[in-house]
């Protein structure tokens, strides 16, 4: 185990809604990463905290946002889901922000389903 | 393009046997490289990190190799077991102290049968 946890397992919404999904860091661990990963697709950059404060962002669109908090726990916000949001969310936490530097410890993601 | 091509995309191989698999990447300038094993549904876990330096590092029957000039790495896997069934991932990054991107491959799927 990785120690990084996320919840829930599972979710299924309707396009249209709204979805939050959690992570939980390695404690001391004040940089975290989320990615999407698409069936059989490798996982895609979607932003990076540190120290609460958004610190990069790949090619996803505005109404993908998250939050981080001084206990090592994070949020990705997903508005107006479209079909093609339908994948695994994955958070993975790291001690540096640099990630060519450092190994991230990825969570168990969380499964979304959009109908 | 993905900067980051793996083969195959999937493989099947009987318990015990070996196998390799291939990741190819075109980012520069290059920092390290990293396997990734990930089984269905969960998160990937680091089998190996790499450096620029380095041209072979091993984690128990897993053995992973470095070209940098050629940019190409493989993953060897040895006497495979049941448990080895899963999607292996190639991770690179680049070396700029800025970086906060990973490029993934898409991973290959690796099936154990008895």
């Amino acid at each position: 185990e990785t120690g990084v946890t996320q919840s829930p397992t599972h979710l299924i919404k309707t396009r249209g809604q709204q979805v939050t999904l959690r992570c939980s860091s390695q404690s001391g661990h004040n940089t975290v990463s989320w990615y999407q990963q698409a069936l059989g697709q490798g996982p895609q950059f979607i932003f990076q905290y540190y120290r609460e404060e958004e610190n990069g962002r790949g090619n996803f669109p505005p109404r993908f946002s998250g939050l981080q908090f001084p206990n090592y726990s994070s949020e990705l916000n997903v508005n107006a889901l479209e079909l093609d949001d339908s994948a695994l969310y994955l958070c993975a936490s790291s001690l540096d922000r640099r990630q060519h530097a450092d190994t991230q410890y990825f969570g168990p993601g969380t499964r979304l389903t959009v109908l | 393009k993905n900067q980051v091509e793996q083969s195959p995309q999937s493989l099947i191989i009987l318990e015990g046997k070996n196998c390799t698999l291939q990741c190819n990447y075109t980012v520069s300038p290059f920092s390290n490289l990293r396997w990734y094993k990930q089984d269905t549904g969960r998160g990937p876990v680091s089998l190996t990190i790499m450096t620029f330096s380095e041209n072979t590092k091993s984690n128990g029957r897993y053995t992973a190799t470095l070209d940098a000039d050629t940019k190409q790495s493989s993953l060897h896997i040895t006497a495979s077991q049941l448990s080895d069934s899963a999607s292996y991932i190639c991770v690179v990054s680049g070396r700029s102290s800025n970086d906060y991107k990973l490029s993934f491959g898409a991973g290959t799927t690796v099936t154990v049968r008895a």
